[in-house]
């Protein structure tokens, strides 16, 4: 168990739905990163967080939004959503900014289905 | 960009000695992760080389070559539960911040 928690594990919905998956970062880590991952594109980075503000973005689509809240946890909202959407989302975070030594430690993900 | 390449499969029998390659090319390169991944299981961290050389934990080895854009990972006495996907991140600088870009993994069988 890594210390990071993601709800829900599991969400089924419909083609252009909009959903919330939540993250809360292990207890002291300052910095939550959302990942991507299908079969075919491998861990894709979608973008990070350090203490409530944006730090870096990666591909994410400009209907994927997501923010950091004071008590550090982070949402990330899907709207729009496409059946290429489906995929594992996964939240990862680490203690500090990213440098260094700094590791990223990876939550249970949540699997979306879009039908 | 970032370009990373890893095999997409290998074989290993139990109790036996693996190695599992990876090259990068990147630009602003700060360290290099592995990563064990069990299928539909979150990525848990095995090793972490920012220096050239041999890191051991354990059964797990990680080594990192930067002017060659070159790391492995090492597995000894291969168990059973050692079947998962290995992944490769590359961890570089840009633009005030620092990203991983992950490779899209080895998946090893370990086999009696």
């Amino acid at each position: 168990d890594s210390g990071v928690t993601q709800t829900p594990k599991h969400l089924i919905t419909a083609t252009g739905q909009r959903v919330t998956l939540r993250c809360s970062p292990r207890s002291g880590d300052l910095s939550v990163y959302w990942y991507q991952q299908s079969l075919d594109q491998g861990l894709q980075f979608l973008i990070h967080y350090y203490n409530g503000e944006e730090r870096a973005k990666g591909n994410i689509l400009e209907r994927f939004s997501a923010q950091q809240f004071p008590d550090l946890h982070s949402e990330l909202n899907l709207s729009s959503l496409e059946l290429g959407d489906s995929a594992l989302y996964f939240c990862a975070s680490s203690s500090l900014g990213g440098g260094a030594s700094d590791t990223q430690y990876f939550g249970p993900g949540t699997r979306l289905t879009v039908l | 960009g970032q370009n990373i390449d890893q095999p997409t499969e290998m074989t290993a029998t139990e109790g036996a000695i693996v190695q599992i390659n990876c090259t990068y090319q990147t630009s602003g390169f700060n360290g290099l992760f592995w990563y064990q991944q069990h299928a539909g299981e979150a990525p848990t961290f095995l090793s972490y080389n920012v220096l050239d050389g041999l890191e051991e934990k354990g059964r797990f080895s990680s080594f990192l070559s930067r002017s060659k854009g070159y790391s492995y990972l090492l597995l000894k006495e291969l168990q059973m539960k050692d079947s998962a996907s290995y992944l490769c991140a590359v961890r570089w600088s840009g633009a005030g911040s620092y990203q991983l870009t992950f490779g899209k993994g080895t998946k090893l069988s370990v086999i009696p």
